[in-house]
């Protein structure tokens, strides 16, 4: 089974409003990552919180992390109709070789 | 543009067919790994290997193999192929910058589809 598990798994909004992403995770880490996923294209990172980190910024982008509750969410801000695309969240193992991902989220932005 | 390069990014074949799939890492990164994305599985790791060496084993089924050259290029070889083996294989490499804390850059993927 997946690491990360992503909450909703699709979110369907306005241009403007905000969107909220839930990702929750089994194991200890020292960091979680978010990727981004246009339809059939590579996945691209977006930003990764360490695990000694509650909040992290990047343009539109606020990811917090709590570790107690082994969750994270990533906030999109002000979304536009060029976000729409899966979001997913990711650990590495123990050993930080490997990352797991979650199943993600599909956001569509409409215009 | 990731610096990761992905051939074929299509590939349509027979079942019980082999195909390779070949992966060009970002210039310096020594790490690659193999994803598998398919619609009911999500992205399934297969496989990772450091400058050459195997490093760690995921959900890769044994008809499936894999190698790392000197050049650090990668090919993954499906054979026997199924109609489930239909997929978007992705190759990702990892900067060699313990500082970046281990972010993936993701080539754009080949999709096979077996008929």
């Amino acid at each position: 089974s997946q690491q990360g598990e992503e909450d909703p798994q699709a979110l369907s909004i306005q241009e403007g409003e905000n969107a909220t992403m839930n990702c929750s995770y089994k194991t200890s880490i020292n960091n979680l990552q978010w990727y981004r996923q246009n339809s059939g294209r590579g996945l691209v990172h977006l930003i990764l919180i360490r695990s000694n980190e509650r909040e992290k910024h990047s343009g539109r982008l606020r990811v917090t992390l709590d570790t107690s509750k082994k969750s994270s969410s990533l906030l999109i801000t002000a979304s536009r109709a060029a976000d729409t695309a899966s979001y997913f969240c990711a650990t590495p193992e123990t050993s930080g070789s490997r990352l797991t991902f979650g199943e993600g989220t599909q956001l569509t932005v409409n215009p | 543009d990731s610096g990761v390069t992905q051939t074929p990014k299509h590939l349509i074949t027979a079942t019980g067919q082999r195909v390779t799939l070949r992966c060009s890492p970002r210039s310096g990164d020594l790490s690659v790994y193999w994803y598998q994305q398919s619609l009911d599985q999500g992205l399934q790791f297969l496989i990772q290997y450091y400058n050459g060496e195997e490093r760690a084993k995921g959900n890769i089924l044994e008809r499936f193999s894999a190698q790392q050259f000197p050049d650090l290029h990668s090919e993954l070889n499906l054979s026997s192929l199924e109609l489930g083996d239909s997929a978007l294989y992705f190759c990702a490499s990892r900067s060699a910058d313990r500082g970046r804390g281990g972010e993936l850059f993701f080539g754009e993927g080949s999709r096979l589809t077996v008929l």
